[in-house]
């Protein structure tokens, strides 16, 4: 148990619609890192939050969009779904994950969203 | 071309076998990860290196920065080794984490 947390685990949903999900880090880490893991393109940084503040950006489309709350869980949003989307969803967390400091990363085990 | 390349692809062995993973990344790293995904989906980190070689149990993970490679051994290999192990580089410069595509190993008894 890496001490991440995420809800829910599976997710069914239709085309068109929009979907909340949370990740509650461990407890001190201020890093929240969303991954997407697809069937075609493997696993893809998403985007990543520290203390509160987006820290980086990857691949995360335009109806995607995530926070960090003050408890320092993080929610990820998903809008005007569409089949492409679904896939396996992790949130990491880290101690710190300031730029040039590489930290040890605990995931989350995953939310799987099924978009039909 | 990507970024970070792993073979093989694709591994099977028999139980007790020495198991090499092998990963190669383009890119300026500050970090190099490997990842290992059991059939259910969790994903458990188990090395993170930025130099020379680390060592848990039976796994051992080297790295050679000037050659841009990294080696995943598994000694005496046990079917419930059997995952898909990923490589994963932190880009010195966005500090992202660039994914391989995995290997999948399977042990067989």
């Amino acid at each position: 148990d890496s001490g991440v947390t995420q809800t829910p685990k599976h997710l069914i949903t239709a085309t068109g619609q929009r979907v909340t999900l949370r990740c509650s880090p461990r407890s001190g880490d201020l890093s929240v890192y969303w991954y997407q893991q697809s069937l075609d393109q493997g696993l893809q940084f998403l985007i990543q939050y520290y203390n509160g503040e987006e820290r980086a950006k990857g691949n995360i489309l335009e109806r995607f969009s995530a926070q960090q709350f003050p408890d320092l869980h993080s929610e990820l949003n998903l809008s005007s779904l569409e089949l492409g989307d679904s896939a396996l969803y992790f949130c990491a967390s880290s101690p710190r994950g300031l730029a040039g400091v590489s930290n040890e990363q605990y995931f989350g085990p995953g939310t799987r969203l099924t978009v039909t | 071309k990507n970024e970070v390349e792993q073979s093989p692809q694709n591994l099977t062995a028999q139980e007790g076998e020495f198991i090499t993973i092998n990963c190669s990344y383009s890119v300026g790293i500050s970090a190099l990860h490997w990842l290992q995904q059991h059939p259910g989906g969790g994903i458990v980190s188990l090395f993170m290196l930025s130099s020379g070689k680390k060592k848990h149990g039976r796994l051992i993970a080297t790295i050679n920065i000037q050659e841009k490679h990294s080696s995943l051994h598994i000694t005496a290999s046990h079917p419930r080794d059997s995952a898909v192990y990923i490589c994963a580089v932190r880009n010195g410069v966005t500090d992202k984490l660039i994914f391989g595509t995995g290997t999948r190993l399977q042990v067989f008894p």
